[in-house]
């Protein structure tokens, strides 16, 4: 079956660091891919999306690029703020299909 | 923000009790979601709706049922809670943006069975 496979966190950057959050799936054809967000007390916001092939999907500073031949879908920040410190999750949808397959989630915390 | 509420956002309640949890929209999507987050295990899908009256099992079903007699509620029910019920659940809604469906999540409820 489909699966997502995510860097255990925690992650722990100071201000201003380069984040890479590792993430890889499993499944037929060709998935869409997702990232979304989850600050503190909150429900799961959409970050990015890509639905093919070396698409790649941002929003906010944040970057991922779908990569079929390795099956990843990387998320990356060049600079992290204080404020970018939640849970990251990784997530694909297959073949049309409306229901999503989540990562277990990154908890990322920046340190000012 | 896409119009998802869920109510109550907090709720403690015994073992063995019924629980009623209730999540309603305002987008008019055809396709609604009931989760859990529990650490260590993310989200895990409960049970999931794709019109009025069409509701169908996920990954965590037992001990959960659900209802949608209107395409904006969605209600989850717990008919005997335990104290393994204890987690935050989050609704969501699907609806497509282009070529892919994208899901909305609500706010959460946090329950506690004592």
């Amino acid at each position: 079956g489909n699966s997502v496979t995510q860097m255990e966190g925690p992650v722990t950057l100071s201000e201003e660091a380069f984040l890479t959050i590792n993430c890889t799936y499993t499944a037929t054809g060709y998935p869409s891919l997702f990232w979304y967000v989850q600050y503190p007390g909150e429900g799961l916001q959409l970050l990015l999306k890509a639905t093919k092939a070396d698409d790649k999907g941002s929003n906010k500073g944040f970057e991922a690029t779908y990569r079929k031949e390795t099956t990843s879908f990387h998320l990356e920040k060049g600079s992290v703020q204080v404020s970018d410190s939640a849970v990251y999750f990784c997530a694909l949808t297959q073949g049309g299909s409306e229901k999503l397959v989540f990562g277990k989630g990154t908890k990322l915390t920046v340190n000012p | 923000d896409a119009g998802i509420t869920q109510s109550p956002r907090h709720k403690v309640t015994e073992t063995g009790t019924p629980v009623t949890l209730r999540c309603h929209q305002t987008e008019n999507h055809r396709y609604m979601y009931w989760y859990r987050q529990d650490p260590g295990h993310g989200l895990r899908l409960i049970h999931y709706s794709y019109g009025v009256k069409d509701t169908d099992k996920g990954e965590v079903s037992d001990g959960y049922s659900v209802s949608r007699s209107k395409t904006e509620d969605f209600l989850l029910t717990l008919e005997s809670a335990t104290s393994s019920q204890t987690s935050v659940y989050f609704c969501a809604i699907s609806g497509i943006r282009g070529v892919v469906y994208e899901q909305y999540f609500g706010p959460g409820t946090r329950l506690t069975v004592t």
